[in-house]
Protein backbone atom coordinates (compact mmCIF):
# COMPACT_ATOMS: atom_id res chain seq x y z
CA UNK A 1 0.00 0.00 0.00
CA UNK A 2 1.25 3.36 -1.22
CA UNK A 3 1.22 6.18 1.46
CA UNK A 4 1.86 9.70 1.39
CA UNK A 5 1.90 11.53 5.01
CA UNK A 6 1.74 15.01 5.45
CA UNK A 7 2.57 17.09 9.29
CA UNK A 8 1.47 18.49 10.15
CA UNK A 9 -2.48 18.10 10.13
CA UNK A 10 -2.85 22.09 10.88
CA UNK A 11 -0.90 24.65 11.56
CA UNK A 12 -1.68 28.65 13.31
CA UNK A 13 0.85 31.16 12.79
CA UNK A 14 1.30 34.79 12.99
CA UNK A 15 1.58 36.86 10.25
CA UNK A 16 5.20 37.06 9.36
CA UNK A 17 6.33 33.95 10.90
CA UNK A 18 8.46 31.38 8.68
CA UNK A 19 6.97 27.65 8.93
CA UNK A 20 7.39 24.54 7.12
CA UNK A 21 5.87 21.49 7.02
CA UNK A 22 6.71 17.59 5.85
CA UNK A 23 5.35 15.55 3.16
CA UNK A 24 6.98 11.66 3.47
CA UNK A 25 5.96 9.16 0.84
CA UNK A 26 7.72 6.28 -0.43
CA UNK A 27 11.34 6.00 -0.89
CA UNK A 28 11.29 3.22 -3.18
CA UNK A 29 9.51 3.54 -6.95
CA UNK A 30 9.61 7.28 -6.80
CA UNK A 31 8.91 9.09 -10.04
CA UNK A 32 7.64 12.86 -9.39
CA UNK A 33 6.05 14.54 -6.36
CA UNK A 34 4.11 17.42 -6.63
CA UNK A 35 2.64 20.25 -4.22
CA UNK A 36 -0.76 21.82 -4.51
CA UNK A 37 -1.91 24.58 -2.80
CA UNK A 38 -5.98 24.45 -1.89
CA UNK A 39 -8.26 27.60 -0.89
CA UNK A 40 -11.51 26.95 0.93
CA UNK A 41 -14.31 26.82 -1.42
CA UNK A 42 -11.97 26.78 -4.99
CA UNK A 43 -10.29 24.02 -6.27
CA UNK A 44 -6.40 22.57 -5.61
CA UNK A 45 -3.65 24.75 -7.94
CA UNK A 46 -0.62 23.25 -8.95
CA UNK A 47 2.35 24.66 -6.88
CA UNK A 48 5.58 22.09 -7.61
CA UNK A 49 6.29 19.26 -9.18
CA UNK A 50 9.35 17.99 -8.25
CA UNK A 51 11.51 14.70 -9.94
CA UNK A 52 15.26 14.84 -8.97
CA UNK A 53 16.38 13.99 -5.46
CA UNK A 54 18.28 17.26 -4.46
CA UNK A 55 15.42 19.72 -6.26
CA UNK A 56 14.52 22.64 -4.97
CA UNK A 57 11.41 24.59 -6.60
CA UNK A 58 10.78 28.42 -5.74
CA UNK A 59 7.85 30.60 -6.18
CA UNK A 60 7.99 33.97 -4.42
CA UNK A 61 8.45 33.43 -0.91
CA UNK A 62 7.36 29.75 -0.99
CA UNK A 63 9.50 27.10 -1.56
CA UNK A 64 10.49 23.07 -1.48
CA UNK A 65 13.16 20.45 -1.19
CA UNK A 66 13.21 16.64 -2.25
CA UNK A 67 14.72 13.96 -0.49
CA UNK A 68 13.35 11.15 -2.02
CA UNK A 69 16.56 8.82 -0.96
CA UNK A 70 14.72 9.17 2.80
CA UNK A 71 11.30 9.77 1.04
CA UNK A 72 10.46 13.45 2.51
CA UNK A 73 9.68 16.85 0.83
CA UNK A 74 9.19 20.20 2.84
CA UNK A 75 7.59 23.33 2.07
CA UNK A 76 8.43 26.45 3.03
CA UNK A 77 6.92 29.79 3.51
CA UNK A 78 9.21 32.55 4.22
CA UNK A 79 6.94 35.50 6.27
CA UNK A 80 3.96 33.81 5.39
CA UNK A 81 0.50 36.15 5.06
CA UNK A 82 -3.22 35.79 5.59
CA UNK A 83 -3.62 35.11 1.94
CA UNK A 84 -1.23 32.07 2.49
CA UNK A 85 -4.50 30.45 4.78
CA UNK A 86 -5.00 27.48 2.78
CA UNK A 87 -4.66 23.53 2.66
CA UNK A 88 -1.14 22.52 1.12
CA UNK A 89 -1.61 19.23 -0.63
CA UNK A 90 1.81 16.90 -1.96
CA UNK A 91 0.82 14.21 -3.97
CA UNK A 92 3.42 11.30 -4.72
CA UNK A 93 3.74 9.34 -8.28
CA UNK A 94 5.69 5.91 -8.60
CA UNK A 95 6.05 5.58 -12.49
CA UNK A 96 5.14 7.78 -15.48
CA UNK A 97 1.65 6.58 -16.29
CA UNK A 98 0.84 5.89 -12.43
CA UNK A 99 -1.94 7.82 -10.32
CA UNK A 100 -1.41 10.99 -7.97
CA UNK A 101 -1.67 10.04 -4.33
CA UNK A 102 -2.67 12.60 -2.35
CA UNK A 103 -1.46 13.06 1.29
CA UNK A 104 -4.23 14.42 3.52
CA UNK A 105 -2.85 17.98 3.99
CA UNK A 106 -1.47 20.63 5.68
CA UNK A 107 -4.22 23.34 7.22
CA UNK A 108 -2.56 26.29 7.31
CA UNK A 109 -3.74 29.54 8.92
CA UNK A 110 -2.29 32.73 8.99
CA UNK A 111 -3.59 35.31 11.39
CA UNK A 112 -2.95 39.23 10.76
CA UNK B 1 -9.25 30.01 -20.97
CA UNK B 2 -12.21 29.13 -18.95
CA UNK B 3 -10.12 26.10 -16.83
CA UNK B 4 -11.71 23.02 -16.09
CA UNK B 5 -15.66 23.57 -16.04
CA UNK B 6 -17.70 21.08 -13.84
CA UNK B 7 -21.42 21.46 -13.49
CA UNK B 8 -23.21 21.33 -11.30
CA UNK B 9 -21.67 23.04 -8.81
CA UNK B 10 -24.02 21.94 -5.68
CA UNK B 11 -25.86 18.64 -5.87
CA UNK B 12 -28.89 17.44 -3.30
CA UNK B 13 -30.37 14.17 -3.97
CA UNK B 14 -32.28 11.48 -2.24
CA UNK B 15 -31.09 7.94 -1.44
CA UNK B 16 -31.86 5.71 -4.26
CA UNK B 17 -31.76 8.51 -7.49
CA UNK B 18 -28.86 8.70 -10.03
CA UNK B 19 -26.69 11.43 -10.41
CA UNK B 20 -24.88 12.78 -12.97
CA UNK B 21 -21.66 14.64 -12.76
CA UNK B 22 -19.99 16.39 -15.81
CA UNK B 23 -16.82 17.76 -17.00
CA UNK B 24 -15.23 19.69 -19.50
CA UNK B 25 -11.51 19.79 -19.67
CA UNK B 26 -9.04 22.65 -20.53
CA UNK B 27 -9.31 22.41 -24.26
CA UNK B 28 -6.39 20.93 -26.09
CA UNK B 29 -5.95 18.32 -22.53
CA UNK B 30 -5.64 14.78 -23.37
CA UNK B 31 -5.88 13.60 -19.73
CA UNK B 32 -8.94 13.77 -17.68
CA UNK B 33 -9.17 12.78 -13.82
CA UNK B 34 -11.99 12.38 -11.31
CA UNK B 35 -11.43 12.27 -7.59
CA UNK B 36 -12.77 12.54 -4.38
CA UNK B 37 -12.60 14.43 -1.58
CA UNK B 38 -14.10 13.68 1.90
CA UNK B 39 -12.93 14.07 5.69
CA UNK B 40 -12.10 10.50 6.21
CA UNK B 41 -10.17 9.64 3.00
CA UNK B 42 -9.00 13.27 1.89
CA UNK B 43 -8.85 13.29 -1.84
CA UNK B 44 -8.72 10.05 -3.56
CA UNK B 45 -8.77 9.21 -7.78
CA UNK B 46 -11.13 7.73 -8.90
CA UNK B 47 -10.55 6.63 -12.34
CA UNK B 48 -8.63 8.68 -15.27
CA UNK B 49 -8.62 8.81 -18.88
CA UNK B 50 -6.01 9.45 -21.55
CA UNK B 51 -7.26 10.26 -24.96
CA UNK B 52 -10.80 9.16 -24.26
CA UNK B 53 -9.32 5.73 -22.86
CA UNK B 54 -10.15 4.94 -19.37
CA UNK B 55 -6.77 4.09 -18.00
CA UNK B 56 -7.18 3.19 -14.31
CA UNK B 57 -10.65 2.64 -12.34
CA UNK B 58 -8.93 0.56 -9.69
CA UNK B 59 -10.26 3.58 -7.23
CA UNK B 60 -14.09 3.40 -8.68
CA UNK B 61 -15.66 2.40 -5.35
CA UNK B 62 -17.97 -0.33 -6.69
CA UNK B 63 -20.02 -0.78 -9.54
CA UNK B 64 -22.58 1.64 -8.57
CA UNK B 65 -20.26 4.71 -10.04
CA UNK B 66 -19.44 4.59 -13.36
CA UNK B 67 -17.60 7.22 -15.99
CA UNK B 68 -17.50 7.52 -19.23
CA UNK B 69 -15.71 10.21 -21.44
CA UNK B 70 -17.60 10.10 -25.31
CA UNK B 71 -15.17 12.69 -26.41
CA UNK B 72 -11.96 14.86 -25.28
CA UNK B 73 -13.96 17.78 -24.27
CA UNK B 74 -16.57 15.67 -22.36
CA UNK B 75 -16.94 13.09 -19.70
CA UNK B 76 -19.89 12.25 -16.97
CA UNK B 77 -19.23 10.30 -13.33
CA UNK B 78 -22.41 8.35 -12.61
CA UNK B 79 -23.69 7.26 -9.79
CA UNK B 80 -26.44 5.10 -10.10
CA UNK B 81 -28.12 4.23 -7.08
CA UNK B 82 -26.87 6.88 -5.11
CA UNK B 83 -26.35 6.57 -1.29
CA UNK B 84 -25.74 8.95 1.74
CA UNK B 85 -22.09 7.98 2.03
CA UNK B 86 -21.56 8.96 -1.30
CA UNK B 87 -21.76 12.50 -0.35
CA UNK B 88 -18.24 13.65 -0.66
CA UNK B 89 -17.04 16.61 -3.41
CA UNK B 90 -16.25 15.70 -6.88
CA UNK B 91 -13.11 16.92 -8.33
CA UNK B 92 -12.50 16.99 -12.07
CA UNK B 93 -8.92 17.69 -13.20
CA UNK B 94 -6.92 17.38 -16.89
CA UNK B 95 -4.11 17.71 -17.89
CA UNK B 96 -1.52 17.48 -21.29
CA UNK B 97 0.17 14.40 -21.79
CA UNK B 98 0.53 11.02 -18.99
CA UNK B 99 3.92 12.77 -18.02
CA UNK B 100 4.60 13.69 -14.33
CA UNK B 101 6.22 16.75 -15.48
CA UNK B 102 2.53 17.73 -16.41
CA UNK B 103 0.40 19.36 -14.09
CA UNK B 104 -3.43 18.68 -13.01
CA UNK B 105 -5.45 21.33 -13.79
CA UNK B 106 -8.88 21.28 -11.27
CA UNK B 107 -11.99 21.98 -11.79
CA UNK B 108 -14.21 23.86 -8.73
CA UNK B 109 -16.14 20.68 -7.67
CA UNK B 110 -19.33 19.38 -7.51
CA UNK B 111 -20.34 18.83 -3.79
CA UNK B 112 -22.98 15.96 -3.55
CA UNK B 113 -25.20 15.44 -0.60
CA UNK B 114 -27.39 12.75 -0.70
CA UNK B 115 -30.13 12.67 1.53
Amino acid sequence: ILNVEQSPQSLHVQEGDSTNFTCSFPSSNFYALHWYRWETAKSPEALFVMTLNGDEKKKGRISATLNTKEGYSYLYIKGSQPEDSATYLCAFRYNQGGKLIFGQGTELSVKP
Amino acid sequence: DAGVIQSPRHEVTEMGQEVTLRCKPISGHNSLFWYRQTMMRGLELLIYFNNNVPIDDSGMPEDRFSAKMPNASFSTLKIQPSEPRDSAVYFCASSLGRSSYNEQFFGPGTRLTVL
